[in-house]
């Protein structure tokens, strides 16, 4: 069984940095690329951002570019999202997300929650 | 960046209808382009990838279409369980951009 659990979530100071984590287990993590999406309170999804396999690949949404840095441990199966610089506007639920071989995002995490709040 | 244009933003229908969702792509896309479902306190679950084929596991009564840059979600005699709040998303160039999500309601 799939399964993508996200851990490293809460409360953090604005500008302040914090660094989530998605353990990887039920398939060959290093046979897919890995992405992350995050939801605003009651607002839509929103692309973060992918990695390749060896991450030698890796996209962001532009706006985040500077904040965020996408990472992963193969030998951990774990995927992570380093982020900086954080305001109130990053207050939002973090999924990470495996990459289908075809279009599409075919297995999420249950999400951990991110509020940035003094 | 492709922007991606869901429409209706919400829709109430009944069990014996056809529910119809689209998503118009800023440009063509390829049928790179999945659709998901989102219960409320859930992750978004996959039903569609390349614009008309069924994820593993999902009920037949789904279905995705193309016509142009359009893309469709059908949904056929919803079940009450079909409830949620629907997503279309390009993964053709990125950044991959999401549709701004269908509140349906099944009454």
């Amino acid at each position: 069984e799939v399964k993508l659990v996200e851990s490293g979530g809460g409360l953090v100071q604005p500008g302040r940095s914090l660094k989530l984590s998605c353990a990887a287990s039920g398939f060959s993590f290093n046979d897919y690329w890995m992405g992350w999406v995050r939801q605003a309170p009651g607002k839509g999804l929103e692309w973060i951002g992918e990695i390749n396999q060896d991450s030698s690949t890796i996209n962001y949404t532009p706006s985040l570019k500077d904040k965020f840095t996408i990472s992963r441990d193969n030998a951990q199966n774990t995927l992570y999202l380093q982020m900086s610089k954080l305001g109130s506007e990053d207050t939002a639920i973090y999924y990470c997300a495996r990459v289908g071989y075809y279009s599409g995002l075919d297995y999420w995490g249950q999400g951990v929650m991110v509020t940035v709040s003094s | 960046d492709i922007q991606m244009t869901q429409s209706p933003a919400s829709l109430s229908a009944s069990l014996e209808e056809i529910v119809t969702i689209t998503c118009k792509a800023s440009q063509g896309i390829d049928d790179y382009l999945s659709w998901y479902q989102q219960k409320p306190g859930k992750s978004p679950q996959l039903l569609i990838y390349d614009a008309t084929s069924l994820a593993d596991g999902v009920p037949s009564r789904f279905s995705g279409s193309r016509s142009g840059t359009q893309y469709s979600l059908k949904i056929s005699r919803p079940q009450v369980d079909d409830s949620g709040i629907y997503y279309c998303l390009q993964s053709y160039s990125t950044p991959y951009t999401f549709g701004a999500g269908t509140k349906l309601e099944l009454k």
